[in-house]
């Protein structure tokens, strides 16, 4: 029962492009929503996160967008960077503390 | 300040033997969450511990699976008589709070399992 979904396991991108990532979700009763940044032995971080009370969230190069309508939402990285080569997960929740993770999406920045 | 500790970061264990993870919050954290990573799945939540309490299991399996957090010492995530179907990455997350501080879970270098 995956209730957030990443269906992009891997995206290339070049560097100064945009990258975008995107994340569904099917739990309407999820009001808080995350992307953690992971790279190869490490624990992922946390990146940027939005409430269910907005649509966009900035900070810095990160961008969230969340539709909830379609219970969507995406990151929008600009310009890559090569050292945003990392496995992306989306995570949302319901409570205070217990977050569900998509399988995550592999990013690739080329130079 | 030192970041979340988790050890062993890979075990190896023959079915039916026990595994011991052990995760070690970051100074000044009194929350610690435990969340497992299947292959090609994202991170499942496990439990939610404070110290000498659990606050919510309900990710974790119901039989060969506990994990407590000791008044001194770390937290322990045990696994009972390993199957193959236990291996995955478990990591480790602690926070200062309780509430809505998500960015403030700070997770651990996980713990490789591989259950031959």
């Amino acid at each position: 029962d995956q209730q957030v979904k990443q269906n992009s396991p891997s995206l290339s991108v070049q560097e100064g492009r945009i990258s975008i990532l995107n994340c569904d979700y099917t739990n309407s009763m999820f009001d808080y929503f995350l992307w953690y940044k992971k790279y190869p032995a490490e624990g992922p971080t946390f990146l940027i996160s939005i409430s269910s009370i907005k649509d966009k969230n900035e900070d810095g190069r990160f961008t969230v967008f969340l539709n909830k309508s379609a219970k969507h939402l995406s990151l929008h990285i600009v310009p890559s960077q090569p050292g945003d080569s990392a496995v992306y997960f989306c995570a949302a929740s319901e409570n205070d503390y217990k977050l569900s993770f998509g399988a995550g999406t592999t990013v690739t920045v080329r130079a | 300040n030192a970041g979340v500790m988790q050890n062993p970061r890979h075990l190896v264990r023959r079915r039916g033997q026990e595994a011991r993870l052990r995760c070690s919050p970051m100074k000044g954290h009194s929350h610690v969450y435990w969340y497992r990573q299947l292959p090609e799945e994202g991170l499942k939540f496990m439990v939610y511990l404070q110290k000498e309490n659990i606050i919510d299991e309900s990710g974790m399996p119901k039989e060969r699976f506990s994990a407590e957090f000791p008044k001194e010492g770390p937290s322990i995530l045990r696994i009972q008589q390993v199957v193959r179907g236990d291996s995955a990455a478990y990591f480790c997350a602690s926070s200062p709070l309780y509430g809505r501080a998500y960015n403030e879970q700070f997770f651990g270098p996980g713990t490789r399992l591989t259950v031959l």
